[in-house]
């Protein structure tokens, strides 16, 4: 019973393409978010949902569309896939938000190649 | 702004050895801190965390962290590495009271046998 699950793990597509990304937390967290991680390791994150409101909205093109339905589900829609888009998406959720320090609990990652 | 950084994209012990892995933050607030590790093909496990009170924090798998704000560092140590240790370890802040975690850029681990 995986606490935070990704699918796909793995996604091979062409650029121009658009995909989504789904995520699901079975922790009962009321906070997500959705971080990338770069070929060098680097982890930057693009957005957070706090009981589906958008809290975190980072300097991401906006190609990059989260949406959350409920507090366990957040998806990540990319139109116009271009190269520099291939990297590691993961996603995270949490009880609370950071203000309440509470640490996070990562997904396996979605490995995103563009062609 | 708050920021990470870890000395070291890469650090080597051998088994048995003592791990350090060092990381020095900036907050102009009091901090959380946190310790991440990624194995391979996996997200990210904390390890620990720091909020307030005791400076020497215990964790999994044997590893702790001391919290000193004079020198704005919270370097992990293990006394003794382990085969299983070998991963990518991750320094995070967040400012008290704000709502991003800034990861730093990693530091690699490895053991030898």
């Amino acid at each position: 019973d995986t606490a935070v699950s990704q699918t796909p793990k793995y996604l091979v597509t062409q650029m121009g393409n658009d995909k989504s990304i789904k995520c699901e937390q079975n922790l009962g967290h009321d906070t997500m978010y959705w971080y990338k991680q770069d070929s060098k390791k680097f982890l930057k994150i693009m957005f957070s949902y706090n009981n589906k409101e958008l809290i975190i909205n980072e300097t991401v093109p906006n190609r990059f569309s989260p949406k959350s339905p409920d507090k366990a589900h957040l998806n990540l829609h990319i139109n116009s896939l271009e190269l520099g888009d291939s990297a590691v998406y993961f996603c995270a959720s949490s009880q609370g938000t950071t203000r309440d320090n509470q640490p996070q609990h990562f997904g396996d990652g979605t490995r995103l190649s563009i062609l | 702004a708050q920021s990470v950084t870890q000395l070291g994209s890469h650090v080597s012990v051998s088994e048995g050895a003592l791990v350090l892995l060092r990381c020095n933050y900036s907050s102009s607030v009091p901090p959380y801190l946190f310790w991440y590790v990624q194995y391979p093909n996996q997200g990210l496990q904390l390890l620990l965390k720091y909020t307030t009170g005791a400076t020497l924090v215990k964790g999994i798998n044997g590893f702790e962290a001391e919290f000193k704000k004079s020198e704005t560092s919270f370097h992990l140590t293990k006394p003794s590495a382990h085969m299983s240790d070998a991963a990518e370890y991750f320094c995070a802040v967040t400012r008290t009271g704000g709502f991003k975690t800034i990861f730093g850029a990693g530091t690699r681990l490895f053991v030898k046998a």
